[in-house]
């Protein structure tokens, strides 16, 4: 299987300071990467996939870069309704694995 | 709307059956891959099952593999995971995913519903 390793597990940021959260899988995954926010008591949302590609209606505060096995999530610019938990999640191999999450929230 | 609508979860004994149910509506049904996706509680996500948009491929988990069944009925939009010889450590809020594509091996989860809570415990 491929392990999907996120840093930090956790975060305190200010509002408007820049977040930036980083994903390593334990083999080449192209850029086969996704990633998911999670609020509280909520279902995952999908921000980013295929490594850098925005959902539709997220806003162009969050991105993604990387390919291969180091890729990062950032948030440019965080804002209150931020406050969530982060995954990594991986398709290049099944079984299709997510990383640990980062629970970001306010200093 | 695209939604997704879990049913089926509850409280059950170890070593005994559930079905869970996931009614889709909004989209085009079988032109997606779709998923169940499992996250115990205060715990990360973990990947259950994928079908493909015509049932003709299905993938699982190691952990579930052989207990567990995933289908679809595309006449009634409809997704469905068959849970037998439940575990204590199968306890968790299940989502059910719809997959951008029509394979389950390729894109990401990009509609996702409200869960449906299995608890396994005598």
């Amino acid at each position: 299987d491929i392990q999907m390793t996120q840093s930090p597990s956790s975060l305190s940021a200010s509002v408007g300071d820049r977040v930036t959260i980083t994903c390593q899988a334990s083999q080449d995954i192209r850029n086969y990467l996704n990633w998911y926010q999670q609020k509280p008591g909520k279902a995952p949302k999908l921000l980013i996939y295929d490594a850098s590609n925005l959902e539709t209606g997220v806003p162009s505060t969050f991105s993604g870069s990387g390919s291969g096995t180091d890729f990062t999530f950032t948030i440019s610019s965080l804002q209150p309704e931020d406050i969530a938990t982060y995954y990594c999640q991986q398709y290049d191999n099944l079984p299709l694995t997510f990383g640990g999450g980062t629970k970001v929230d306010f200093k | 709307e695209v939604q997704l609508v879990e049913s089926g979860g509850g409280l059950v004994q170890p070593g005994r059956s559930l079905r869970l149910s996931c009614a889709a509506s909004g989209f085009t049904f079988d032109d997606y891959a779709m998923h169940w996706v499992r996250q115990a509680p205060g715990k990360g996500l973990e990947w259950v099952s994928g079908i493909s948009w015509n049932s003709d491929s299905t993938g699982y988990a190691d952990s579930v593999k052989g207990r567990f069944t995933i289908s679809r009925d595309n006449a009634k939009n409809s997704l469905y995971l068959q849970m037998n010889s439940l575990r204590a450590d199968d306890t968790a809020l299940y989502y059910c995913a719809k997959a951008q594509y029509s394979s389950y091996r390729r894109g990401a989860f990009d509609i996702w519903g409200q869960g449906t809570m299995v608890s396994v415990s005598s």
